[in-house]
């Protein structure tokens, strides 16, 4: 079984630029959260799809963090403008069907430097 | 929301078992108790779930007392390659749909 799939593995950019990531779930999955890892930190959920639509994106930055999951499989997470202490590691996570007891598989994240 | 109090570090040797306990002392009657491994530059990974009493799989074995007001994974005869962080998760987001990350505990396992 394929794991959830993530790129690009690393991405620098100057502050006030726009970024994307992309994450490609496990097959079937039908919730896929998105977590913003910084240093030294567990990672912090900053939104959860169950299929295509929002079910908590409360952490969310969303003056300048945008995400949406088109057709219930794939999704994007943006960025616009950068800042700098959006600099961590982006982590993408499927699961079967949502839920506190539900297993989460992880991707490898994006780790993102901002300058 | 549940706060897990845990260990910042821990270290080891080969060989030893490593427990590491994990404080939850406001933890809800229907709080799962979820135990994830980070390993560098990945993402974290499942190890185990329980409830109460006692769990255990391949990978590790985790004991929950009656008050499950703590819970402790253990994990038999590390190996160098069991140099992670260990994060303990009980309590969910508000839409009660996610689990919470906490700092975790970095244990380092040496020969």
């Amino acid at each position: 079984e394929a794991g959830v799939a993530q790129s690009p593995r690393y991405k620098i950019i100057e502050k006030r630029q726009s970024v994307a990531f992309w994450c490609n779930p496990i097959s079937g999955h039908a919730t896929l959260y998105w977590y913003q890892q910084i240093l030294g930190q567990g990672p912090k959920l900053l939104i959860q799809f169950q299929n295509n639509g929002v079910v908590d994106d409360s952490q969310l930055p969303k003056d300048r963090f945008s995400a949406e999951r088109l057709k219930g499989v794939d999704s994007t997470l943006k960025i616009q403008p950068a800042k700098l202490e959006d600099s961590a590691v982006y982590l993408c996570a499927s699961s079967w069907s949502g839920g506190s007891t539900d297993t989460q598989y992880f991707g490898p994240g994006t780790r993102l430097t901002v300058l | 929301l549940a706060k897990t109090t845990q260990p910042i570090s821990m270290d080891s040797y080969e060989g030893q078992e490593v427990n590491i306990t994990c404080s939850h002392n406001n933890i809800a009657t229907n709080d799962y108790i979820t135990w994830y491994q980070q390993f560098p530059s990945q993402g974290p990974r499942f190890i185990i779930q329980g409830y109460k009493t006692k769990v255990t799989n391949e990978v590790a074995s985790l004991f929950i007392p009656a008050d499950r007001k703590s819970s402790t994974l253990s994990l038999p005869r590390v190996s160098l390659s069991d140099t992670a962080v260990y994060y303990c998760l009980v309590g969910v987001n508000q839409a009660g749909t996610a689990l919470i990350f906490g700092k975790g505990t970095t244990l380092s396992v040496s020969s």
